[in-house]
């Protein structure tokens, strides 16, 4: 089963909206949570990424808040742009683990 | 920059036929990753491997297994294909920061159809 459930499925923003994507893990091992994005057509590429000793990170328009004991983490895309249409997935991984694991995917659609 | 190049983007084969997928990286990672991508399952790890001639099993190995002769090379192979193998096939290739977190790049993927 998959060791890091993610939600919505799809979601539906308007251009200036924020999007809001959820993720929640039960391995009180992991240590490092990267989000990453994909394009129609191109493979997964890394977005933004956190470790669990800071609670939020910033690049751009892109949030990571991190909530340790809810072992949750959400990913928020401020004033969002049709360019962020995409398939974002969320991911865990632990110590010196080459593996990641992924959630299922959530699929932004910015309306213009 | 990084590039993860797959041989092929589009794929029919015939259920019971040999596929190979292969995979080049020009970057010297050392770690290479199979996955394949479902809708609503998301990315699933089916092998990896660490070093020339090494592999792991992943969380799907069923019906597959790799190839890693040279470094920059990682070759997927069904050795029987099957129509539940269809799916969009994704390689990939790490290293790791200087703060050791793992950043994994990924090629365009290989859309496979078993008929």
């Amino acid at each position: 089963q998959q060791q890091v459930k993610q939600s919505p499925q799809s979601l539906i923003v308007q251009k200036g909206g924020i999007s809001i994507i959820n993720c929640a893990y039960e391995n009180t091992a992991f240590d490092y949570f990267p989000w990453y994005q994909q394009f129609p057509g191109k493979g997964p590429a890394l977005l933004i990424a956190i470790r669990p000793d800071v609670s939020e990170k910033k690049e751009g328009r892109f949030t990571i808040s991190f909530n340790k004991s809810a072992k949750q983490f959400s990913l928020h895309i401020m004033d969002s742009q049709p360019g962020d249409s995409a398939t974002y997935f969320c991911a865990a991984s632990m110590g010196n683990d080459y593996k990641l694991s992924f959630g299922a995917g959530t699929t932004v659609t910015v309306r213009a | 920059d990084v590039k993860v190049t797959q041989s092929s983007r589009y794929l029919v084969k015939r259920t019971g036929e040999k596929v190979f997928l292969e995979c080049v990286q020009d970057m010297d990672h050392e770690n290479m990753f199979w996955y394949r991508q479902d809708p609503g399952l998301g990315l699933r790890l089916i092998y990896f491997s660490y070093d020339v001639k090494m592999k792991e099993k992943g969380d799907i190995p069923e019906g597959y297994s790799v190839s890693r002769e040279k470094k920059e090379r990682f070759s997927l192979i069904l050795e029987s294909a099957s129509t539940n193998q269809t799916s969009m096939y994704l390689c990939a290739s790490s290293t790791r920061g200087t703060s050791g977190e793992e950043t994994q790049y990924f090629g365009p993927g290989t859309r496979l159809l078993v008929l």
